[in-house]
């Protein structure tokens, strides 16, 4: 998503539904990418990451697809449950000493019972 | 020990106080950031420490002086800061060049500035 002012875009969804967060990115030279989880008064927390020579990861629950032809990013969550809820950041780098992350606006996702 | 820990959690200072931010990793990162990050908003960077040298201060007021004793502190002093440096001050670390990309963040400290 993108963020409009101050506002986080939200996402909801039924419990045991899937999620998909969608992120878009700015820097074609960026070379990896990560998503995090941040639930409230907590730091951001990894979820899976993934490399530009990749297009599809797949973890514990989670699908990261990357398109560099669009510059964008997505995070399909399946079955999601109720401590899904929490705000999502995409990440993106560069290789190099610093290895420095930018941050897209985030999305928060609230997961309805 | 897997974990970026940070101290205090929550921290009320006044402008003209003087008071620090610690972080702490025991896994052996050469890398470690502070970020700023306001309500409703991403975090954005502030400093990178590599191998204990500043590498990287993206023009943040001199008010936050950033220090890294060793490779596994990392400290943000402040002083004469203003009501709107009021955020979560977040502490992360890596492997830095060469090593994992992954990035593990402290739970943050939450700072009020009145």
């Amino acid at each position: 998503g993108e963020s409009v002012g101050l506002h986080l875009p939200t996402l909801s969804v039924q419990e045991g539904d899937n999620s998909i967060i969608n992120c878009a990115y700015s820097n074609s030279a960026s070379d990896y990418f990560i998503w995090y989880k941040q639930e409230s008064g907590k730091g951001p927390q990894f979820i899976i990451d993934i490399r530009s020579n990749m297009d599809k990861r797949q973890g514990q629950r989670v699908t990261v697809l990357l398109n560099k032809t669009v510059k964008h990013l997505s995070l399909q969550i399946a079955a999601t449950q109720p401590g899904d809820s929490a705000v999502y950041f995409c990440a993106e780098g560069q290789s190099g000493s610093a290895r420095q992350l930018t941050f897209g606006s985030g999305t928060q996702l609230t997961v309805l019972p | 020990d897997t974990e970026v820990t940070q101290t205090p959690k929550h921290l009320v200072m006044g402008m003209t106080n003087k008071k620090s931010l610690k972080c702490e990793q025991h896994m052996g990162h050469r890398a470690m950031y502070w970020y700023k990050q306001k309500a409703k908003k991403p975090p954005e960077l502030m400093f990178v420490y590599s191998y204990e040298k500043l590498s990287i201060n993206e023009s943040v007021p001199s008010r936050f002086s950033p220090e890294c004793p060793n490779s596994s502190l990392l400290n943000l002093h402040l002083h004469a800061l203003q009501p709107e440096d009021s955020a979560l001050y977040l502490c992360a670390s890596n492997w830095g060049a060469g090593g994992n990309y992954g990035y593990t963040f402290g739970s943050g400290t939450r700072l009020t500035v009145v």
